[in-house]
């Protein structure tokens, strides 16, 4: 498995309070992303990042912001949880390629909003 | 922008039977294509990827999977499925390019083969 470590794996919060997810990497790659997955939907991309302090919007970022200060961290924050962002969240890491490259996914962070 | 349709969301098979499920993306220029595996409280793993050259592509477990252009297609298909196949499996696209572009999935399909 590729070195990617999401924490927390869990967590529950209650409404209206900011909450961090972590994403760290071992590989040295230089994308990183954030997905989110629901019943139904597949998974949809939030935010990702071509570079330390370089970040982009995916198709569902109200709500989320992101950071990347150093290369091996990517984290995501919701600003003012709400009961929509209960989700399971994925990070992906993905290394550039002259046409292309996979994407190698972590293990996932369940996030409950109460 | 690109998404992409898969048709069956639910499969139901039993062992040895054959498998297809299919993938249909929408995007005018270059794609890269993949399917990827996620078996029960699991990350998504890859199981095959096309970026260019022969557009029947072989993956893990022998699974493979056909490109044709000309129908936006991208189907995945194993001979004699196992048990251990139950899982969810997503068809992803990216734009062709090798820029930060990230993938772009379908729906998932649930499939479950009985003993």
């Amino acid at each position: 498995d590729a070195g990617i470590t999401q924490s927390p794996r869990h967590k529950v919060t209650e409404t209206g309070t900011p909450v961090t997810l972590r994403c760290h990497q071992t590989e040295n790659h230089r994308y990183m992303y954030w997905y989110r997955q629901d019943p139904g939907h597949g998974l949809r991309l939030i935010h990702y990042s071509y570079g330390v302090k370089d970040t982009d919007k995916g198709e569902v970022s109200d709500g989320y912001s992101v950071s990347r200060s150093k290369t091996e961290d990517f984290l995501l924050t919701l600003e003012s949880a709400t009961s929509s962002q209960t989700s399971v969240y994925f990070c992906a890491i993905s290394g550039p390629g002259l046409a292309g490259a996979e994407a190698f996914f972590g293990q996932g962070t369940r996030l409950t909003v109460v | 922008a690109q998404s992409v349709s898969q048709h069956n969301h639910h499969v139901i098979l039993s062992e040895a039977a054959s498998l297809e499920l299919g993938c249909n993306y929408s995007y005018g220029g270059t794609v890269n294509l993949f399917w990827y595996v996620q078996y029960p409280g699991q990350h998504l793993q890859l199981l095959l990827k096309y970026f260019s050259g022969d557009p029947l592509v072989k993956g893990i477990k022998g699974f493979e999977a056909e490109f044709i252009k000309s129908k936006f297609s991208f189907n995945l298909r194993k001979p004699s499925v196992q048990w251990s196949d139950t899982a969810e499996y997503f068809c992803a696209v990216q734009r062709g390019g090798g820029g930060a572009d990230g993938l772009t999935f379908g729906k998932g399909t649930h499939l479950i083969i009985q003993p």
